[in-house]
């Protein structure tokens, strides 16, 4: 069954740090998605990307975030300058028709900021 | 702006047992609504969707229905294993948006 591969599965970073995360969406899916939980809270929205550019963006998503789809398959979320508070758990989506069709998660990356 | 919650946060029950997991939202316009299951430190995993336009939808021992007027949504499981303890999220994806907004989930233990 197609699956949304995450890498890495934990990283642990220096506040401060820029930190990269990757996705590797499901091959025909056209709408991606990022979300984070951090350790005991709700899963929240980040931001979701179609056809090249940002559709929609949650108020945690400022401008210390930016995402990428830098080749065909590779959908990134960086991170610029880390905080004690971005520690959590990024969860990547995709879906081939948002609404119509099931999201489908990633396994997640553990992001630990010291 | 939409609000999800879950009722009961905790659930333990033995094994055999059929229950209902809870999920109310505040704003009735939503496009779809989506359980989800997750396992302690996993990502989640999609167990079943409902558009607005239906009232339940049915997998193997699982059954949602969706009630939009009222705000409600339950997952119903029956005849509970062991390996159905994991925690259970339900999200609602609204008319005027790309995403899902989540409640806090319902941790399940099926005891043996």
């Amino acid at each position: 069954e197609p699956e949304v591969t995450q890498t890495p599965s934990h990283q642990v970073t220096q506040m401060g740090q820029e930190v990269i995360l990757r996705c590797v969406p499901i091959s025909n899916h056209l709408y991606f998605y990022w979300y984070r939980q951090i350790l005991g809270q709700k899963v929240e929205f980040l931001v979701s990307f179609y056809n090249n550019e940002i559709s929609e963006k949650s108020e945690i998503f400022d401008d210390q975030f930016s995402v990428e789809r830098p080749d065909g398959s590779n959908f990134t979320l960086k991170i610029r300058s880390t905080k004690l508070e971005d520690s959590a758990m990024y969860f990547c989506a995709s879906s081939d028709l948002p609404g119509a069709n099931v999201l489908t998660f990633g396994a997640g990356s553990r992001l630990t900021v010291l | 702006k939409q609000e999800v919650t879950q009722i009961p946060a905790a659930l333990s029950v033995p094994e055999g047992e059929n229950l209902v997991l809870n999920c109310s939202f505040t704003d009735s316009a939503i496009y779809n609504l989506q359980w989800f299951r997750q396992d302690p430190g996993k990502g989640l995993t999609s167990l079943l969707l409902i558009q607005s336009s239906q009232r339940e939808q049915t997998s193997g021992r699982l059954n949602a229905s969706l009630d939009k007027s009222s705000g409600r949504s339950t997952l119903y499981i029956a005849a509970s294993q062991p390996g159905d303890s994991a925690t259970y999220l339900c999200a609602a994806l609204d008319n005027y948006g790309q995403n899902f907004v989540f409640g806090p989930g319902t941790r399940l233990s099926v005891l043996p």
